[in-house]
C-alpha cells in the first residue's frame, strides 16, 4: 500500500530555511495525484501549507505563499518542502500527504509526521 | 480568509450517538471531509465527499450536509473513538482549509 515518510532536521535556527523531504513508496508520484504538506503547531489544529501536482504545478496557502517552495523529484519518487525565514511560530509537526485535486480537495494517505523546532 | 467553525468539544457516553458540526459559507459549493486524530498520531480520513466512508472505516461513522453545515455522526460510540476530529474543505480558489477541531470525549 501507499506509504509516505517525512525526513529532515528536527531543529532549525530562526531566520533560516526549513527543509523537509517526503519519500513515497507503493505508488509512483509520476502516475498522478497531488502531494502536499500540512503542519500542526503544538496543541493546535491543522494548517495546509501547499501541494504539488506530479507535473510540477504548485498550489500554496496564501498566508505562507511568500515563504514556501514545494518541489518534486520523480526520479527519487519524493517531494520536498522549503520554508524560508522561519520563526518560533513555525515550530510544528509537519506531515506530508497524498491529495486528491479539483474538485475533491482532500488527503487520503498521510505520513507519520516529523517534529520541527525553531530555536537558536 | 475562509473559515470552518467547529465546537471545541463534544462529550458522550459509550453507546450513544455523537454529532460534530462544521459550518462554513462555501460548504454548499464544496465538499467536506473529516479526519480523526488520536494523540501522537497522524490524522486518518474517516469521511470524504460529505458522506462517503473510506474502506476500513467502521459503519458507525457517517456524514451529512445541509446548507452551510456538515455533520459527522458516530453511532454507538466506543471508547476507541475518543479523539480530535477535524473537518476540511476548500475555498473557491482551491485553498484547503481545516476547522479548528473538536475533541470528542467518551465519558
Amino acid at each position: 500500500q501507499v506509504q509516505l515518510q517525512e525526513s529532515g532536521p528536527g531543529l532549525v535556527k530562526p531566520s533560516e530555511t526549513l527543509s523537509l523531504t517526503c519519500a513515497v513508496s507503493g505508488y509512483s508520484i509520476s502516475s498522478g495525484y497531488y502531494w502536499g504538506w500540512i503542519r500542526q503547531p503544538p496543541g493546535k489544529g491543522l494548517e495546509w501549507i501547499g501541494s504539488i501536482y506530479h507535473s510540477g504545478s504548485t498550489y500554496y496557502n496564501p498566508s505562507l505563499k511568500s515563504r514556501v517552495t514545494i518541489s518534486v523529484d520523480t526520479s527519487k519518487n519524493q517531494f520536498s518542502l522549503k520554508l524560508s525565514s522561519v520563526t518560533a511560530a513555525d515550530t510544528a509537526v509537519y506531515y506530508c500527504a497524498r491529495e486528491h485535486g479539483d474538485p475533491y480537495y482532500y488527503m487520503d494517505v498521510w505520513g507519520k509526521g516529523t517534529t520541527v523546532t525553531v530555536s537558536s | 480568509s475562509y473559515e470552518l467553525t467547529q465546537p471545541p468539544s463534544v462529550s458522550v457516553s459509550p453507546g450513544q450517538t455523537a454529532r460534530i458540526t462544521c459550518s462554513g459559507d462555501a460548504l454548499p459549493k464544496q465538499y467536506a471531509y473529516w479526519y480523526q486524530q488520536k494523540p501522537g498520531q497522524a490524522p486518518v480520513l474517516v469521511i470524504y465527499k460529505d458522506s462517503e466512508r473510506p474502506s476500513g472505516i467502521p459503519e458507525r461513522f457517517s456524514g451529512s450536509s445541509s446548507g452551510t453545515t456538515v455533520t459527522l455522526t458516530i453511532s454507538g460510540v466506543q471508547a476507541e473513538d475518543e479523539a480530535d476530529y477535524y473537518c476540511q474543505s476548500a475555498d473557491s480558489s482551491g485553498t484547503r482549509v481545516f476547522g479548528g477541531g473538536t475533541k470528542l470525549t467518551v465519558l
